[in-house]
């Protein structure tokens, strides 16, 4: 059974850097059909596509984010990461790992969420 | 980003049926699969129909999906209360280089 579990701060200062992790069980990362993303939610942009990763570290990031966001992966500790730079209050929503399947162009598998806010 | 257009909301009463659209372009639904999730108040997304037509294990057969041209549809035959929740729809768009997701329909039970 896959699982994925998102972790870290739920508080950033604007102008800061957003760091999370999450971490996959029940899976490999190497596994060349699928990718390794990162959604997030909030009330004004409803879900929005972040970016994702695949294995051999080709990425495809959501054009508004990619002067400031960095996705990388982590196969031995089953774990991939995504860096936000320079947040600002509309970076606060609820942010989603998943994963994605390349072929079929689905999220199939979610992590349950975690809430950050931007905010001094 | 999101350029799928969803109804804001739709309702039946149970035992009914309802159909959810999915508006988009060349660039996405008419090129790629449709996926839709299912969304409960506090929850992650799950995963509900994918390549347009399929569901994966342990989704109920009153759920459907289907797609012609630029416009995909969710059918949801036999509503039942507990299928009270917000349903998104997503694909992927060539022109943008990543996935998008339909602007989310609430289902309310009558």
């Amino acid at each position: 059974q896959v699982q994925l579990q998102e972790s870290g701060p739920g508080l950033v200062k604007p102008s800061e850097t957003l760091s999370l992790t999450c971490s996959l069980s029940g899976d490999s990362i190497r596994r060349s059909a699928y990718s390794w993303g990162w959604v997030r939610q909030s009330p004004v942009r409803g879900l929005e596509w972040i970016g994702c990763i695949d294995d051999t570290g080709n990425t495809y990031y959501n054009s508004s984010l990619k002067s400031r966001l960095t996705l990388s992966v982590d196969p031995s500790k089953t774990q991939f990461s995504l860096i936000l730079k320079s947040v600002t209050a509309s970076d606060t929503a609820l942010y989603f790992c998943l994963r994605y399947d390349l072929v079929s162009a689905t999220c199939d598998y979610w992590g349950q969420g975690i809430q950050v806010t931007v905010s001094s | 980003q999101s350029v799928l257009t969803q109804p804001p909301s739709v309702s039946a009463a149970p035992g009914q049926r309802v159909t959810i659209s999915c508006s988009g372009g060349t660039s996405n639904i008419g090129n790629s699969y449709v996926s839709w999730y299912q969304q409960f108040p506090g929850a992650a997304p799950k995963l509900l129909i994918y390549e347009t037509y399929n569901r994966p294990s342990g989704i109920p057969g009153r759920f459907s999906g289907s797609k012609s041209g630029t416009y995909a549809t969710l059918d949801i035959f036999g509503l039942q209360t507990e299928d009270e929740a917000d349903y998104y729809c997503g694909t992927w768009d060539a022109i943008l280089g990543g996935y998008i997701f339909g602007t989310g329909t609430k289902v309310t039970v009558l």
